[in-house]
């Protein structure tokens, strides 16, 4: 079984829906985070949690919320969905142990299309 | 804004060549450097994690070099097969705990 799952695995909306996408851990891992990816782009860090109370903006955090249920779950959400939030969203979890070598583990994406 | 960078953007080899790659990161401030491997459909998957100015990482056919001086890592990948292809993405990691990703070399390895 995926240590990191993420649900939907694909979604298509339409402008202004709301949308939730949900991330599930088995890891144990307190750091949790959402990116996003675009063609010819790196990954993007939109929001991440360092444990249950704790939740920081990213990079690109307008437009989105994130909510972190328990130690296992981060969900995010896109308020009003726009078309250019169409991407790849993965989301990671850590340990925070030793953090240089804090290595992330990813989930399989889900891939948003908003038309 | 942190800048990493990688080149090139995109590389076709023949199995059995051997190929390497370059990210480009800011030189102050540095806490480590990592590389993931992603195929497509798949989550990315952590290769290496260097933190010292140096340090060199072997995985089977897959190795790493860093220089924190200069800002700068190779991956090599000796004698490709067809399953290497993926894109090899690094990231770049400050005291700011998070990671800045470059956007990724894709590696096609033909038959």
């Amino acid at each position: 079984d995926a240590d990191v799952t993420q649900t939907p695995r694909n979604r298509i909306t339409k402008t202004g829906k709301r949308i939730m996408l949900e991330c599930s851990q088995t890891k144990g891992h307190d750091r949790m985070y959402w990116y996003r990816q675009d063609p010819g782009l790196g990954l993007r860090l939109i929001y991440y949690s360092f444990d249950v109370k704790d939740i920081n903006k990213g990079e690109i955090s307008d437009g989105y919320s994130v909510s972190r249920q328990a130690q296992a779950k981060f969900s995010l959400s896109l308020e009003s969905a726009i078309p250019n939030q169409t991407a790849l969203y993965f989301c990671a979890t850590s340990s925070g142990t030793w953090v240089p070598h804090d290595e992330q583990f990813f989930g399989p994406g889900t891939r948003l299309t908003v038309l | 804004i942190l800048n990493v960078e990688q080149s090139p953007q995109s590389l076709h080899v023949q199995e059995g060549d051997s190929t390497n790659f370059t990210c480009s990161f800011p030189s102050s401030n540095f806490y480590a450097l990592h590389w993931y491997r992603w195929e497509t459909a798949k989550s990315p998957e952590a290769l290496f994690v260097m933190t010292l100015n140096g340090d060199e990482k072997k995985k089977g056919r897959i190795s790493a070099t860093l220089n924190t001086k200069e800002g700068y890592s190779y991956l090599y990948i000796k004698g490709s097969q067809p399953e290497d292809s993926a894109t090899y993405l690094c990231a770049f990691k400050n005291s700011s705990y998070k990671l800045i990703f470059g956007s990724g070399t894709r590696l096609l390895v033909r038959p």
